[in-house]
């Protein structure tokens, strides 16, 4: 089946630690998305990718990190420098960007502990 | 900048009740628009989408209308049932950019 997949679901940080979160899709597409989700609260956007080894900042990329070396790969790093990382992450990829919809993989929720 | 305002939450409704979630979007252009339903613990799915004005998009009995002159696209439903509470995300796209997203509206339906 095609889709993405984000691992692990549950990811515990100590402070000062930085912690990688995964996002894998096989559904050919071009773009993918990293965003922040916070309890109660609408996604912001962390980082996102048109094109292999290329990708730009979001409105909340302080404190992250991200590679596009492969097409269906697109990690995200979250270094000791974020201040509140604990949130739900959520990886998403589209065709090309833009009219088309973004598929959505189930998320990875980071706890600092 | 882009942005999408929806209204503030949670809307409990009882079952076979009819839904509203308004929303309203700024954007300089003509975006697409899109309703997307999160369910506890879990990632977006899409719900609907509209490319261009007048446009009706439609899924599992929800509708929702891209109206240019009010800058709307509300969401509706005839007649919810209690296997529709999630939350509910409007959100637009310009071009190559990536989906803006309204705060999310909690829709909760009692039996």
């Amino acid at each position: 089946d095609g889709g993405i997949t984000q691992s692990p679901k549950y990811l515990f940080r100590k402070e000062g630690q930085n912690v990688t979160l995964s996002c894998e899709q096989n559904l050919n597409h071009d773009a993918m998305y990293w965003y922040r989700q916070d309890p109660g609260q609408g996604l912001r956007l962390i980082y996102y990718s048109q094109i292999v080894n290329d990708f730009q900042k979001g409105d909340i990329a302080e404190g992250y990190s991200v590679s596009r070396e492969k097409k269906e790969s697109f990690p995200l790093t979250v270094t000791s420098a974020q201040k509140n990382p604990t949130a739900f992450y959520l990886c998403a990829s589209s065709e090309a960007g833009g009219i088309t919809e973004a598929f959505f993989g189930q998320g990875t929720r980071l706890t600092v502990v | 900048g882009n942005s999408v305002t929806q209204m503030e939450g949670p809307v409990t409704l009882s079952e076979e009740a009819f839904l509203t979630i308004n929303c309203t979007y700024t954007a300089t252009g003509y975006p697409s628009l899109f309703w997307y339903v999160q369910y506890p613990g879990e990632g977006l799915q899409l719900l609907l989408k509209a490319t261009k004005a007048d446009d009706k998009g439609s899924n599992k009995g929800f509708e929702a209308t891209y109206r240019k002159e009010t800058t709307s696209f509300h969401l509706e439903k005839g007649s919810v049932q209690v296997s529709d509470s999630a939350v509910y995300f409007c959100a637009l796209s310009m071009g190559r950019r990536a989906l803006t997203f309204g705060s999310g509206t909690r829709l909760q339906v009692q039996p």
